[in-house]
């Protein structure tokens, strides 16, 4: 199946600080979200950006779908920018499932 | 427009038992996907449906569980017999025909003592 690798693991930052997260995919892909893990455990869609570039407020994401990653970028964090950030993609050719990368765990610190 | 929903939120249960999650999907979306998350990783696909048709269950363990989605009322995941294995938030999404986006409700939090 589609591998999916994110990166960092986890990040520590400063309450301000600007911050890159990296997703890696091993497959052409039609689909490619990313999703927010709060604290208290609800997925929140950010983006659904299979190729391009978005903005949402601080956040913005861009996919090179030819070179297989996307990336997520958070400008001037806030402490409840805390929590897990998923990539996932959903692979040409597998129907409409999303595989998940392993997650960016990132806190933000007052 | 309501999000998904899911119920109950948390669930427990006993070895044995029988776990039943319940996803209704957003208003005008008839497509539905269920994933598992056990605690400290990301979220595996487990099956996809359609009103009354399962698409895929390539990701569902073959003995145990089931799952489905009825012309009137919302998806079923069936969970027979729980072990503690099974421990784990249990996400539903649903997206329209038309469009790839997929919503999460959110989830089900199942803990087998």
């Amino acid at each position: 199946g589609i591998q999916v690798e994110q990166s960092p693991p986890d990040l520590i930052l400063q309450e301000g600080a600007n911050s890159t997260l990296r997703c890696n995919f091993s497959d052409s892909v039609n689909n490619l979200q990313w999703f927010h893990q709060n604290p208290w455990g609800q997925l929140i869609n950010l983006f659904y950006i299979p190729s391009g570039t978005k903005q949402n407020g601080r956040l913005s994401a861009t996919t090179v779908a030819t070179e297989r990653y996307s990336l997520l970028y958070i400008s001037s964090s806030q402490t409840t920018d805390s929590g897990v950030y998923f990539c996932a993609v959903e692979k040409e050719t597998s129907g409409s499932r999303l595989t998940f990368g392993e997650g960016t765990q990132l806190t933000v610190n007052p | 427009n309501a999000g998904v929903m899911q119920n109950p939120r948390h669930l427990v249960r006993r070895r044995g038992q029988e776990a039943r999650l319940r996803c209704s999907p957003m208003k005008g979306h008839s497509h539905v996907y269920w994933y598992r998350q056990l605690p400290e990783e990301g979220l595996k696909f487990m099956v996809y449906l359609q009103k009354e048709n399962i698409i895929d269950e390539s990701g569902m363990p073959k003995e145990r569980f089931s799952a489905e989605f009825p012309k009137e009322g919302p998806s079923i995941l069936r969970i027979q017999q729980v072990v503690r294995g099974d421990s784990a938030a249990y996400f539903c999404a649903s997206s329209p025909p038309s469009l790839k986006t997929q919503y999460f409700g959110p989830g089900t939090r199942l803990l087998v003592l």
